[in-house]
């Protein structure tokens, strides 16, 4: 079990421009959020993937954003028309089924910088 | 809303001393807490949890007590190492439920400065 992996890492982007994140989550893990984090702030939440369904979605995702996880296994970010406020550090972590609380196992981000 | 707080930083000590960093939460259930640390260029990882009231979460010589009476989840450390310095996030999540799907919710986070 290689942890969660996210692609790419960093991207530099002009702003008007598409980009799309890659997140692939802990195989097993039906769960996958995605979250963002700016300069000195907490991560906040994005989206959340229950397999392939997307079941919650925050005020933060405005139309621009959009998220799939078609398989049930990956998932995709996508930020069209980026703007500059969209720079920041993007997460996403998976957990495990089954009832109760459990443990999110986080990737290493995708750091976006819009110019 | 549901919320954490979380003291605000940075927090510079001097290796070997205590530490302890403040979070307060808000919640409108019975929510879980967390402690996740942030290494300098490093993701996030679990530091440790509590479920329940009074439970004591503990792990690398970190512990923190769910208080429910003063909805509180203070991190602490007897003495501190230069390796300790990062940032220290609280968190809180909700029960999976009819309206809760489990997401984080973070405070802003603490940084750590350990000098030797």
């Amino acid at each position: 079990d290689t942890g969660v992996s996210q692609d790419p890492r960093h991207k530099i982007t002009k702003r008007g421009q598409n980009v799309t994140f890659r997140c692939d989550p802990i195989s097993e893990h039906n769960r996958l959020y995605w979250y963002r984090q700016t300069l000195g702030q907490g991560p906040e939440f994005l989206t959340y993937f229950q397999n392939e369904a997307q079941l919650e979605k925050s005020r933060l995702l405005s139309d621009r954003f959009s998220a799939e996880r078609p398989k049930g296994s990956f998932s995709t970010l996508e930020i069209q028309r980026t703007e500059q406020g969209d720079s920041a550090m993007y997460l996403c972590a998976s957990s495990p089924p089954g009832t109760g609380v459990h443990e999110q196992y986080f990737g290493p981000g995708t750091r976006l910088t819009v110019t | 809303g549901d919320s954490v707080t979380q003291m605000e930083g940075p927090v510079t000590l001097s290796e070997e001393a205590f530490l302890t960093i403040n979070c307060t939460y808000t919640a409108t259930g019975y929510p879980s807490l967390f402690w996740y640390v942030q290494y300098p260029g490093e993701g996030l990882q679990l530091l440790l949890k509590a479920t329940k009231a009074d439970d004591k979460g503990s792990n690398k010589g970190f512990e923190a007590t769910y208080r429910k009476e003063t909805t509180s989840f203070h991190l602490e450390k007897g003495s501190v190492q230069v390796s300790d310095s990062a940032v220290y996030f609280c968190a809180l999540i909700l029960a999976h439920g009819s309206s809760n799907t489990g997401k984080l919710i973070f405070g802003q986070g603490t940084t750590l400065q350990v000098k030797p």
